[in-house]
């Protein structure tokens, strides 16, 4: 069964302070990672996607990071800042079907706090 | 930013109301999803559209409906809301892509509360 495992359920942090949240996956044939970011009440807005062939990726503060042979991912957050409180979660797409299927994780609450 | 919209953003109904909620995108994209999602959960797709008079349903059983005239709009009705109906629902688009995944953009979601 194809799934996404995200952990921790949720966090909190200190401004300024780094974090990292974890993705593990069982999609197969994994095509690609996302990671996104939700505010509540809004939709996700994608942060970093990551094929097959990439390791790591960054996108400002965010870093990616995806190990395909043990199906793990990260997403590393540098000097967080009160914005960064929202939802992260994990997207594994697959090539196996003709709709490209997203397979959504449950997402990490993070908080700052100042 | 992306170009999809969702109205109303928010919506309080009674029982038994019909409801429609929009879903316009202005990418020219193909694929135009309906999401679920309840709060701390994981989002649950419930219809799905490859194009203009294709519509599917998704892996979480829904009792609305959805309909694709136009490329650009994905409206889905509930023809009667109950309470169990309460949820954020997102919609998305996307096109085909060459590699083989999807890139999915999302709107800003409706979220729905039947009383």
């Amino acid at each position: 069964k194809n799934q996404v495992e995200q952990s921790p359920q949720s966090l909190i942090i200190l401004e300024g302070k780094n974090c990292t949240l974890q993705c593990n996956y069982t999609v197969s044939p994994f095509s690609n990672l996302r990671w996104y970011k939700q505010d509540t009440g809004r939709g996700p807005v994608s942060l970093t996607i990551m094929t097959f062939s990439e390791n790591t990726k960054s996108n400002g503060r965010y870093t990616a990071t995806l190990d395909a042979d043990t199906k793990q991912s990260s997403l590393h957050i540098t000097a967080s800042q009160l914005s960064d409180s929202a939802s992260y979660i994990c997207v594994v797409s697959d090539r196996g079907s003709t709709l490209g299927r997203l397979y959504f994780g449950r997402g990490t609450q993070l908080t700052v706090w100042p | 930013e992306a170009d999809i919209y969702q109205t109303p953003r928010y919506l309080v109904i009674g029982t038994g109301k019909k409801i429609t909620l929009e879903c316009s995108q202005t990418m020219g994209h193909d694929k135009m999803y309906w999401y679920q999602q309840d709060p701390g959960m994981e989002l649950h797709l419930i219809h799905y559209s490859y194009g203009v008079n294709s519509t599917e349903k998704g892996d979480l059983s829904s009792e609305s409906t959805v309909s694709r005239i136009r490329t650009e709009h994905f409206p889905l009705t509930l023809e009667s809301a109950r309470p169990s109906h309460t949820s954020q629902y997102l919609c998305a688009s996307s096109e085909f892509d060459r590699g083989g995944g999807t890139e999915a953009f999302f709107g800003q979601g409706t979220r729905l509360t039947v009383v």
